[in-house]
């Protein structure tokens, strides 16, 4: 069964307004999330580390006052997405890492949010 | 620097072949984990395939199994007995250090594609 959730799977929204994106981690409690963005017919891009109780850890070029990051939970990170223009709209994908015996700490993803900003 | 090359941008695969998709990777650090991740169309990433730089022994995963050079810093994933449902994206990927906290880099990716 799904390890990690997102929410919503999909959203549209207008220039300028801002978007909430949930990772839940379902079976497991995560001090540690992560947050890529994908845009099409590209790789992953980690944007930020989500760590729970404290502030996030942004990747170098990652505005941290345009995506938002809170972690306020073992099981729950968002992002928002603040003033959201066209150049934002992208596949943001979290992931959890978790201790699967035998085959070390697997990261695993949840499905996705494809954000389109009109 | 790349840290993670995936030389192969797209591949096509006669069903019930093998296919060994390659990736090499760049680190300085002895302690690492290697990923590899499936991608279909519908964007979930799916985990295949880990391997730890202290592993002795290739990883495999029923049909998926990872071809650990360390010396060579190479980490190839094989899948044996193609299926069309194997048609995806698949990302190599590295974790330099072994917390499941550390962050996880991804290469390019390569397209397969599982022709009937």
């Amino acid at each position: 069964g799904a390890v990690v959730s997102q929410h919503p799977s999909w959203v549209i929204c207008k220039s300028g307004t801002s978007v909430k994106i949930e990772c839940r981690s379902l079976d497991f409690q995560a001090t540690t999330m992560f947050w890529y963005r994908q845009f099409p017919k590209q790789s992953l891009m980690l944007m930020a580390t989500s760590n729970e109780g404290s502030k996030a850890t942004y990747e170098q070029g990652v505005e941290k006052d345009k995506f938002l990051i809170n972690h306020a939970s073992l099981t729950l990170s968002t992002l928002t997405v603040t003033s959201a223009h066209p150049e934002d709209s992208s596949f943001y994908i979290c992931s959890v890492s978790t201790g699967v015996p035998g085959m070390g700490d697997t990261q695993y993803f949840g499905p996705g949010t494809r954000l389109t900003v009109l | 620097a790349q840290k993670i090359t995936q030389t192969q941008p797209g591949m096509f695969v006669q069903e019930k072949e093998a296919v060994t998709l390659d990736c090499t990777y760049d680190t300085s650090d002895p302690s690492y984990g290697l990923f590899w991740y499936k991608q279909p169309s519908s964007g979930e990433m799916i985990f295949l395939i880990y391997q730890g730089s202290y592993d002795q022994q290739n990883a495999t995963e029923g049909r998926y199994s990872l071809n650990f050079q360390k010396a060579r810093k190479s980490a190839n994933l094989v899948i044996s007995a193609s299926q069309l449902g194997d048609s995806a994206m698949y990302f190599c990927a590295m974790r330099e250090g072994l917390s499941r906290d550390d962050k996880i880099i991804f290469g390019k990716g390569t397209r397969l594609h599982i022709l009937p």
